[in-house]
């Protein structure tokens, strides 16, 4: 079993939903969560981080955080066709490096106008 | 600043020939990391640098890969002999410390054939 799991989708959606994207994790030490997002033919790019319990509101973005049940969610509200790219979760323990991030495979979403 | 590049951005080679990627990092940043995604396994952390030390290369699948960095502006990741199941998008990486964000490169998508 992955440490990280992630749906691959693809998810398609009409302009303006509101989109949800989820990772689950197993491992208890993991304590920082990012989400990147990745344009096709480009590499990942960071989109949020997030070290604690709850929500982080960035524009139309918000990242949610359930440490309880190992869950992490990254919500796109009032989506656009520029929303459309491949959204990779990563976390690390909290006292880790960057080269201890453990990705998911990615969700592919599609903003269809 | 240009970011972090990665030459080739393609390459397609036939089994057994020897294949270099290169990278280029932000200016500044002392931590290179060196990726390879794929649909089966998602991003991987191949090996990792600070200060244009190699720190932990323990991703390399084989000893037919190894990676250089001779300054800090300059690495390479070569593959020798290349095989057929290499065949993946190579992903650069750069941060200013690292424990940092990581801003990624293009990628080199290589084909062994």
């Amino acid at each position: 079993q992955k440490e990280v799991e992630q749906d691959p989708g693809p998810l398609s959606v009409p302009e303006g939903a509101i989109v949800s994207l989820n990772c689950t994790y197993s491992n208890s030490a993991f304590q920082y969560f990012m989400w990147y997002r990745q344009y096709s033919r480009k590499g990942p790019e960071l989109l949020m981080y997030t070290y604690s319990s709850g929500n982080k509101e960035d524009g139309r973005f918000t990242a949610q955080v359930d440490k309880s049940s190992k869950y992490i969610s990254l919500f796109i509200r009032d989506s656009q066709p520029s929303d459309s790219a491949t959204y990779l979760c990563a976390m690390r323990p909290l006292s880790g490096s960057a080269r201890q991030l453990t990705f998911g495979s990615g969700t592919q979403l599609t903003v269809l106008p | 600043d240009a970011g972090v590049i990665q030459s080739p951005r393609h390459e397609v080679t036939e089994m057994g020939q020897e294949v270099t990627l290169r990278c280029k990092p932000i200016s500044g940043h002392n931590s290179l990391f060196w990726y390879r995604q794929t649909m089966m396994r998602g991003l991987e952390l191949l090996i990792y640098f600070n200060n244009n030390v190699p720190i932990d290369d323990s991703g390399m699948p084989e000893d037919r890969f190894s990676a250089k960095m001779p300054n800090a502006s300059f690495s390479t990741l070569k593959i020798q002999p290349s095989e057929p199941r290499d065949s993946a998008v190579y992903f650069c990486a750069s941060s200013r410390d690292s424990n940092e964000k990581l801003f990624f490169g293009s990628g080199t998508q290589l084909s062994v054939l």
